[in-house]
């Protein structure tokens, strides 16, 4: 079974600029989430899809948004980027919904903000 | 504010020896702990996890245990081998219904060989 993919794996992007990063789920994983990870932070939550539908969001601006498709692919999209967006992306798939259930993660985007 | 917290940023041990990597939280909400594994250039991978109401599962070489007076969790590798030299980050949840895990900082473990 193929594991959970994301691209593009990395990317350089300016200030002001927008950026988004894909991620496909484990095949049959209906719950998507989206981390982000910097050196001094560790990994923090961004948002959760389950069935095309956000249901949790984390500690983020309204400059950090995604989505999630019938396919249960998702997109997270960051705007008006900022130094500070620099980081490593997880996206993390499970069957279902809830902290509970494993959590595969993806290889990550490495996002990198000049 | 950092709800879970690793304060050591590093550990090396010796192969065949235990390594125990400590991690504090402060929520007293959480009801359930996870480790992970992650090497480089890969996403963190699931090691082992554990629920509020117990104090420790173990699973092969990797025991978690659970001091919720003290709200400390510990992963103990027994015995430990070259592959383990990875990162390990200590995660934690609050409420069932959500997927929403606060993770600490990381341990980066180097076991010598």
């Amino acid at each position: 079974k193929a594991g959970v993919t994301q691209t593009p794996r990395y990317l350089i992007k300016t200030r002001g600029q927008q950026v988004t990063l894909s991620c496909s789920p484990i095949s049959g994983h209906r719950s998507v989430s989206w981390y982000q990870q910097t050196p001094g932070q560790g990994l923090q939550f961004l948002f959760e899809y389950f069935s095309e539908t956000q249901r949790n969001k984390g500690n983020f601006p309204g400059r950090f948004s995604g989505r999630q498709f019938s396919n249960s692919r998702s997109e997270m999209n960051v705007s008006t980027l900022e130094l500070g967006d620099s980081a490593l992306y997880l996206c993390a798939s499970s069957l279902l919904a809830g902290a509970h259930n494993e959590q595969f993660f993806g290889p990550g985007t490495r996002l990198t903000v000049l | 504010d950092q709800q879970v917290k690793q304060n050591s940023p590093s550990l090396s041990v010796q192969e065949g020896r235990i390594s125990i990597l400590n991690c504090d939280y402060t929520n007293s909400m959480f009801d359930y702990f996870l480790w992970y594994k992650k090497y480089p250039a890969e996403g963190p991978t699931f090691l082992i996890s554990i629920s509020s109401i117990k104090d420790k599962n173990e699973d092969g070489r990797f025991t978690v245990f659970l001091n919720k007076s003290a709200k400390h969790l510990s992963l103990h590798i027994v015995p430990s081998q070259p592959g383990d030299s990875a990162v390990y980050f200590c995660a934690a949840s609050a409420e069932t219904g959500a997927n929403n895990l606060f993770f600490g900082t990381g341990t980066r473990l180097t076991v010598i060989p």
